[in-house]
């Protein structure tokens, strides 16, 4: 079975100072790792996603993250928060077997609150 | 091109009742997931549906049901609902092969 950990459920930054949310996951398989987020009252939006191509994946609004094998990681980064990028953000992971077939469960982690200051 | 689209946004049922919510797919995507996000929480996989039979299920009582109707559009049942019930329901549609799109959700309220 797979699983997300992400290791601080708030992070707390000034405007222009960079950003970094954590993620461990857990899976016997390939795993397909996604960032979501999710403003107030909002649906969730893709910032980026690993399907098994370059370990350093980019993303919209700056976001970009690191797929590290050998520490099961999966962290976000972003070189100078805004105060829009203030929202809830989800680590997930869905997982692709040994045959190639692709599941189509999605499993989220617990969430990370971003809050920046002006 | 419009998104996933859910309804209704909002709604409020007695314990016990039972709830429908709807999803439109995005166009061109054929496979629809439902899953639960309780307050604080992220969310839970429901089920799948694609070719208007559920392949995947997660761990959710018998009480949770769905469809899938040939455009591909989606339901949600839930019977006897229980004050736990209580979360913002998501639509995710999808190629088979993955790429999903979330709806903004439905925000079900148990009293």
């Amino acid at each position: 079975a797979q699983s997300v950990t992400q290791l601080d459920s708030h992070v707390s930054v000034s405007e222009g100072t960079p950003v970094l949310l954590r993620c461990n996951y857990s899976s016997s398989y390939s795993p397909s790792l996604f960032w979501y987020v999710q403003h107030p009252n909002k649906g969730l939006q893709l910032l980026l996603k690993y399907t098994s191509a370059a370990t350093l994946v980019k993303g919209i609004n700056g976001f970009e993250a690191e797929f590290k094998k050998s520490e099961t990681s999966f962290h976000l980064t972003k070189p100078s928060a805004h105060m829009s990028d203030a929202a809830e953000y989800f680590c997930v992971v869905k997982i692709t077997n040994a045959g190639g077939t692709s599941y189509g469960k999605l499993t989220f982690g617990q969430g990370t609150i971003l809050t920046v200051h002006p | 091109d419009a998104g996933v689209t859910q309804s209704p946004t909002h709604l409020i049922k007695t314990r016990g009742q039972q709830v429908t919510l709807r999803c439109s797919p995005k166009s061109g995507h054929d496979t629809v997931s439902w899953y639960q996000q309780a307050l604080g929480q992220g969310p839970q996989f429901i089920f799948q549906y694609y070719e208007e039979e559920e392949r995947q299920r997660g761990n959710f009582p018998d009480r949770f049901s769905g469809h899938q109707f040939p455009n591909y559009s989606s339901e949600l049942n839930v019977n006897a609902l229980l004050l736990g019930d209580s979360a913002l329901y998501l639509c995710a549609s999808s190629l088979w092969t993955g790429g999903y799109t979330f709806g903004s959700g439905t925000r079900l309220t148990v009293v």
